[in-house]
């Protein structure tokens, strides 16, 4: 069985510009989870979905949204990117509610 | 509020010794307590978790213990090995059960 998969690995953006990320969970998981992980502040959590709706929300900008399609893939934006984007961007996938969430190897956004 | 607390930050044990790390989680209602462990460059992967209708759970060198009326949890890792050097988060849903928060994460490092 695939993993959880992130693309792409790495990005560097300029401030101001607009990033999308995908995550494409395991088959069969429904759930989909965002963190932004940096050195200083551990893992935030960012939003949650589950079969296409948004279920839970972290205290980020409304500068950060995502959406989840059929398949269950995700994708979250950033808009207006700032310095303090700059992190690693892990999704997770789970099959129910809660269970263990496999995590993929994160998109690690550099904004210059 | 929204949180979950861990300490230590960083914890250095000798090879042999046994290294504990300590959660308190806010959310009355939470049910389910993971523990990841993160390897330097590597994404974050589950070692053990608990559910809140038992007190104790091992797997091997590893030990998780609930305190449901303190709201507190806490891994043990017995006979430490220099690959058990990673950083530790322990997690806890909030508010929603599919709203995972992490802890801020331990660093534990073997001495040979």
């Amino acid at each position: 069985k695939a993993g959880v998969t992130q693309t792409p690995r790495y990005l560097i953006k300029t401030r101001g510009q607009q990033v999308t990320l995908s995550c494409s969970p395991i088959s069969g998981h429904r759930s989909v989870s965002w963190y932004q992980q940096t050195p200083g502040q551990g893992l935030q959590f960012l939003f949650e979905y589950f079969s296409e709706t948004q279920r839970n929300k972290g205290n980020f900008p409304g500068r950060f949204s995502g959406r989840q399609f059929s398949n269950s893939r995700s994708e979250m934006n950033v808009s207006t990117l700032e310095l303090g984007d700059s992190a690693l961007y892990l999704c997770a996938s789970s099959y129910g509610t809660t269970g263990e969430a496999f995590f993929g190897q994160g998109t690690r956004l550099t904004v210059v | 509020g929204e949180n979950v607390e861990q300490h230590p930050s960083t914890l250095s044990v000798q090879e042999g010794d046994s290294a504990v790390i300590k959660c308190t989680y806010s959310d009355s209602a939470s049910n389910y307590f993971p523990w990841y462990k993160q390897e330097l460059g590597k994404r974050p992967q589950l070692i053990i978790d608990i559910r809140s209708n038992v007190g104790e759970k091992k797997d091997q060198r590893i030990a998780v213990t609930l305190n449901k009326t303190a709201k507190h949890f806490s891994l043990h890792i017995t006979e430490t090995q220099p690959e058990d050097s990673a950083v530790y988060f322990c997690a806890a849903p909030y508010s929603s059960a599919s709203k995972i928060i992490f802890g801020s994460g331990t660093r534990l490092s073997i001495r040979p």
